[in-house]
């Protein structure tokens, strides 16, 4: 079966505090791809990062960065100096080469001013 | 290149009415994928379309139904209307010849209230 698991249902930080959220996944796939996306209040979600099993590399973009670990199945993704704007629900999301992707419960992250 | 478009945003009905949603891809986009989403269940995966063709299909009553055309344009239909389907349904699209290898951009959702 394949599973997300986003632990953490509201983190809640200052501006400028660096935040981690992390995501569990469970596949017996050895080729799935994992995403991270962002639902603002707006309600749309916006692709951030999609990686694949094979590449364990570590991503930076600009104050986003992603860890991705096979050994323990996580996924983490962690914003650096927070912004308000950065105030969102955010998805970790596993998909196996099926149709379907898999969703993770969110984490909804707000940044006080 | 414009996003994903969905009509309308926003719908209320009531207790036994159908609704159509509808959705247009990002143009050379194929597949066309629905989900509803509520803050018990979270996002649910509803059913995929590629070429027309209903690829997928989630875990949702027969009441639940959706097309694709030839432009790769979706729509979805829900029937007898429940209380239980307020919820924000999402169109998400990607090029995908390929099921999983292509990532999947959303629409901004049509939130629908059954009163």
């Amino acid at each position: 079966a394949q599973k997300v698991t986003q632990a953490q249902t509201e983190i809640s930080v200052v501006e400028k505090e660096d935040v981690t959220l992390d995501c569990v996944y469970e596949t017996r796939d050895t080729t799935y791809y994992l995403f991270w996306y962002k639902q603002p209040p707006s309600g749309e979600l916006v692709f951030l990062i999609r990686r694949n099993s094979f590449d364990e590399q570590n991503e930076i973009s600009g104050r986003y960065s992603w860890n991705f670990q096979k050994s323990t199945s996580s996924f983490n993704f962690t914003i650096t100096a927070s912004q308000v704007v950065d105030s969102a629900v955010y998805f970790c999301a596993l998909n196996s080469g099926t149709y379907k992707y898999i969703f993770g419960t969110g984490t909804r992250l707000k940044v006080l001013a | 290149k414009a996003g994903v478009t969905q009509t309308p945003r926003y719908l209320i009905k009531t207790r036994g009415q159908q609704v159509t949603l509808s959705c247009s891809p990002i143009s050379g986009h194929r597949s066309v994928s629905w989900y509803q989403q509520t803050p018990g269940q979270g996002l649910q995966f509803l059913f995929e379309y590629f070429s027309e063709t209903q690829r997928n299909k989630g875990n949702f009553p027969g009441r639940f139904s959706g097309r694709q055309f030839s432009n790769s344009r979706s729509e979805m239909n829900v029937s007898t209307l429940e209380l239980g389907d307020s919820a924000l349904y999402l169109c998400a699209s990607s090029l995908d010849s390929t099921p999983g290898t292509d990532t999947q951009y959303f629409g901004p959702g049509t939130r629908l209230t059954v009163l």
